[in-house]
């Protein structure tokens, strides 16, 4: 079965950097474009980026846009988001999950990214 | 960016019952739209994607309906493990793709 597994959340002072890590199990990773989503605490689900089957199209929420960087190493089944200049406003659980056409199927538990001084 | 909306904010359901959820787009999305439940400390599960289409494994008490800018969530026969916060999600024009704000079914 697909799996998902984000790491790499923690606590990081405002303007400092993060990477996010997920690694992907039980599908061919290579076929598939890969999402990241987040959700602040007590609200919705705003989705941050995507990144397509072969790594060659990417594409930003405004809010990220200039300061996040998706990308993806097919050869270990892994999705990446760097995170640069974090602003207490990217305080959020952090999701990767599987594309499948344009939209987001499977998704990971989620990695809790709190930007605080 | 399409806006989507959703009401009502929350909505309450004796157990058995018929949970009527909708969400409205900004612009028409044709039938790209998907439906998510997400429960508390879990991550989101996708239900029902080009707007009326089960994804694997949902019941057949989820059905989906709606096209252009107005869509409908239906539950008929709401179980227990039904109480949940329900997103729909637009993927017609993107980026981004935009999520409504979220329905949250409870027991009534």
């Amino acid at each position: 079965q697909v799996q998902l597994v984000e790491s790499g959340g923690g606590v990081v002072q405002p303007g400092r950097s993060l990477r996010l890590s997920c690694a992907a199990s039980g599908f061919t990773f290579s076929s598939n474009g890969m999402h990241w989503v987040r959700q602040a605490p007590g609200k919705g689900l705003e989705w941050v980026a995507v990144i397509s089957y072969d790594g060659s199209q990417k594409y930003y929420a405004n809010s990220v846009k200039g300061r996040f960087t998706i990308s993806r190493d097919n050869s270990k089944s892994m999705v990446f988001v760097q995170m640069n200049s974090l602003r207490a406003d990217d305080t959020a659980v952090y999701y990767c999950a599987k594309g499948i056409r344009t939209f987001p199927d499977d998704w990971g538990q989620g990695t809790l990214v709190t930007v605080s001084s | 960016e399409i806006v989507m909306t959703q009401s009502p904010a929350t909505l309450s359901v004796s157990p058995g019952g018929r949970a009527t959820l909708s969400c409205r787009a900004s612009l028409s999305v044709s039938s790209n739209l998907a439906w998510y439940q997400q429960k508390p400390g879990q991550a989101p599960r996708l239900l029902i994607y080009d707007a009326s289409s089960r994804a694997a494994g949902i019941p057949a008490r989820f059905s989906g309906s709606g096209s252009g800018t107005e869509f409908t969530l239906t539950i008929s026969g709401v179980h227990s493990e039904d109480f949940a916060v329900y997103y729909c999600q637009q993927y017609n024009d993107w980026p981004p793709l935009t999520f409504g704000g979220g329905t949250k079914v409870e027991i009534k």
